[in-house]
């Protein structure tokens, strides 16, 4: 079945701290993935769509520059925090489809536990 | 704008005794309707779609269905292992693939 790996899978860091996160696609291509932010006891947000060869389209409220967005292969889409504060700390998940947007499941990595002391 | 209501917020129940998930949806053109499992401190994971009212889908202890505006997720006999929480999430023809998330329920299954 489709899998997605997302890496690190937790962050400790100090504040000012720039932090990558790893979405990919282990057995499938994928043009397009979504990163989502997930609070304690919360559903996931939306934070971005990632299309690879092009730039990410994000939702409103969402800080491009804070939260910088690279797809550069049909395999992997990264997640970078600039700066990060404490308010930043959170649950990121990333999610692809196998096969096309409006006829597929989007499957979900493991997600990434940011804390930022 | 479309939304999505998951009903209770929280459910504890004995093993073996079964009973029902709401999800009521209100979207501009339904393009899908999506059952996820998430354990604690996992991603979701995928366990069903439905695209038109009446359709149903089963997985073991669990069966999906579908009306114009809600989704249930039926839970027959379950095992302590159910626990979970369980999100419903739509999709749209106007967004793109994009999901729009219930907030889950938050069930609990004791032996």
């Amino acid at each position: 079945g489709a899998v997605v790996s997302q890496h690190p899978s937790r962050v400790i860091c100090k504040s000012g701290t720039s932090v990558k996160i790893e979405c990919r696609s282990l057995d499938f291509q994928a043009t397009t993935m979504f990163w989502y932010r997930q609070f304690p006891k919360q559903s996931l947000m939306l934070m971005a769509t990632s299309n690879e060869g092009s730039k990410a389209t994000y939702e409103q409220g969402v800080e491009k520059d804070k939260f910088l967005i690279n797809h550069a292969s049909l395999t992997l889409s990264t997640l970078t925090v600039t700066s990060a504060h404490p308010e930043d700390s959170s649950f990121y998940i990333c999610s692809a489809h196998q096969g096309g947007p409006f006829l597929s499941p989007q499957h979900f990595g493991d997600g990434t536990r940011l804390s930022i002391l | 704008e479309d939304q999505v209501t998951q009903s209770p917020e929280a459910l504890r129940l004995q093993e073996g005794e079964s009973s029902s998930l709401n999800c009521s949806y209100t979207v501009s053109g339904l393009r899908g309707l999506f059952w996820y499992r998430q354990d604690p401190g996992k991603g979701p994971e995928f366990l069903f779609t439905l695209y038109s009212a009446g359709e149903e889908k089963e997985k073991e202890r669990l069966k999906a269905t579908l009306t114009k505006k809600e989704s249930f997720l039926h839970i027959t006999a379950p095992k302590p292992e159910d626990s979970a929480t369980y999100l419903c999430a739509v999709r749209a023809y106007n967004q793109g693939g994009k999901l729009i998330f219930g907030q889950g329920t938050e069930l609990s299954v004791k032996p």
